[in-house]
């Protein structure tokens, strides 16, 4: 699977859009962008995923560059409880999904 | 509908002992799996399993067992505890469509080895 990079740590406004990128330079065209979140001490949670096509539900967007190499989780109106660390994840659908260290982004009032 | 619910919650163990930590889903998934999360850092995965009675091992196996004998739970297993094994453990659970492998994770299990 590609790896993926990240900023360690952003901060965002309540209210305002939070744009976390990922860089992810070696994807194969067959792999896709996966999104987790982990609120403090809690299990992570799926938050949306990808493959070329941008997406968005209930919690978020997806923003994929058309040549796949980055890609931006858009949470559009941040809140107090979206302060979580947040991993992008790239995997083919396999088994074995493979956790980096994450950006922790902190909501401030 | 509980979803992955993990026992116990909290552990204390001295070196040398043994313990199982159970994770439990109730959403039929075929897919399981256990990770770690030491401090700081992100999830790596210690073993898995596609299906009742079959299990493969993960990116840090060593020093741990599991069993999945029913489709709905998956032991995980340290013989021997040492220190370096103190970390939360997180159980998930999958169903695997042909597009994407979303994982449920449990609230996770909190061991130190003294």
């Amino acid at each position: 699977d590609a790896k993926t990079t990240q900023p360690t740590s952003m901060d965002c406004a309540e209210g305002r859009a939070a744009n976390l990128p990922c860089n992810h330079s070696t994807i194969s065209g067959n792999e896709y962008v996966y999104w987790y979140r982990q609120i403090h001490s809690q299990g992570p949670q799926y938050i949306i995923h990808g493959l070329k096509n941008n997406e968005t539900n209930e919690m978020a967007s997806l923003i994929i560059t058309e040549d796949r190499k980055s890609s931006t989780l858009i949470l559009p109106h941040a809140t107090l409880r979206d302060t979580a660390v947040y991993y992008c994840i790239v995997n083919n659908a396999g088994n074995m999904l493979t956790f980096g260290g994450g950006t922790r982004l902190m909501v401030k009032p | 509908n509980a979803g992955v619910t993990q026992t116990p919650k909290f552990r204390v163990l001295k070196t040398g002992q043994s313990m199982t930590l159970l994770c439990a889903q109730d959403m039929n998934h075929e897919y399981m799996y256990w990770y770690r999360q030491d401090p700081g850092m992100g999830l790596r995965l210690i073993h898995y399993s596609v299906g009742e009675g079959t299990t493969a091992k993960g990116e840090v196996p060593d020093g741990y067992n599991v069993s999945r004998l029913k489709k709905q739970n998956f032991l995980l297993g340290l013989e021997s505890a040492a220190p370096s094994q103190t970390s939360v453990y997180f159980c998930a659970s999958s169903y695997p469509k042909a597009s994407y492998n979303e994982q449920f994770f449990g609230p996770g299990t909190r061991l130190t080895v003294l």
